[in-house]
C-alpha cells in the first residue's frame, strides 16, 4: 500500500508552547489529508480534512485556532498544536487519500505529551 | 457518524481463522465497504475493501452479503501478530469523503 509518513513520533512539551506535526506522502500524492486524534482505549476522531490549497474543514466541537492545519503542497500537510495544554495531550494521526478513491492511508502516529 | 456496528471483542486461536463481521443495514449505492486494523499505538492500516462482490488479497478475503447490509472479514490463519482493533468503514468512493472510525472489534488471537 501506499506510505504515509509521520513526523516526529512522540513529543513532549512544555504548557504554553507550540507543536508542529508532519504528515508526509511518501509515494502518491495525497489530495485530501484527514487529521485524527486518539485517547487511551478510544476510537480515532476525525478533527478535520484538508485539500491541498484549499483551508482545512474542521469538525464540530474542533478550534480551528488553536489546531492549525497547513496542507501547501500534495505531499505535505502540517498540523501545528497551539498553546498546547495537558488536556491536549493524545495520540494524533494523519491520513492521506489521493485521487482514485482508494481508501486513505495512515501515518504511524504521534503521541504528544504536554507537561 | 459510524454506520456500521461490530464486535466489541472477539478471541481466536493461532492457525484458526478469524471471522470479523459488520453490519452496516443502511449502507448506500455508491458506498465501499474498508477494513482497517491499529495495533496497539500505531496508525491504522489499510486491509481490504470493496464494493459488492467478494474480495481477497494477501491479507484477507473480505465477504459481502448479497443485499450489502453485511460483511466478514475473514483471516484465513491468524497469528499472533493479527492481535488488533479491527474497523469497518463505509465510505464513497470519491477521495474527499471523510473515514469516520466506529468503535471496532478488539481481536485477541491466542497461542
Amino acid at each position: 500500500g501506499a506510505v504515509v509518513s509521520q513526523h516526529p513520533s512522540w513529543v513532549i512539551c512544555k504548557s504554553g508552547t507550540s507543536v508542529k506535526i508532519e504528515c508526509r506522502s511518501l509515494d502518491f500524492q495525497a489530495t485530501t489529508m484527514f487529521w485524527y486524534r486518539q485517547f487511551p482505549k478510544q476510537s480515532l476522531m476525525l478533527m478535520a480534512t484538508s485539500n491541498e490549497g484549499s483551508k482545512a474543514t474542521y469538525e464540530q466541537g474542533v478550534e480551528k485556532d488553536k489546531f492549525l492545519i497547513n496542507h501547501a503542497s500534495l505531499t505535505l500537510s502540517t498540523l501545528t498544536v497551539t498553546s498546547a495544554h495537558p488536556e491536549d495531550s493524545s495520540f494524533y494521526i494523519c491520513s492521506g487519500s489521493g485521487q482514485g478513491g482508494f481508501g486513505a492511508f495512515f501515518g504511524q502516529g504521534t503521541r504528544l505529551t504536554v507537561v | 457518524d459510524a454506520k456500521t456496528t461490530q464486535p466489541p471483542s472477539m478471541d481466536c486461536a493461532e492457525g484458526r481463522a478469524a471471522n470479523l463481521p459488520c453490519n452496516h443495514s443502511t449502507i448506500s449505492g455508491n458506498e465501499y465497504v474498508y477494513w482497517y486494523r491499529q495495533i496497539h499505538s500505531q496508525g491504522p492500516q489499510y486491509i481490504i475493501h470493496g464494493l459488492k462482490n467478494n474480495e481477497t488479497n494477501e491479507m484477507a478475503s473480505l465477504i459481502i452479503t448479497e443485499d450489502r447490509k453485511s460483511s466478514t472479514l475473514i483471516l484465513p490463519h491468524a497469528t499472533l501478530r493479527d492481535t488488533a482493533v479491527y474497523y469497518c468503514i463505509v465510505r464513497a468512493i470519491y477521495n474527499t469523503d471523510k473515514l469516520i472510525f466506529g468503535t471496532g472489534t478488539r481481536l485477541q488471537v491466542f497461542p
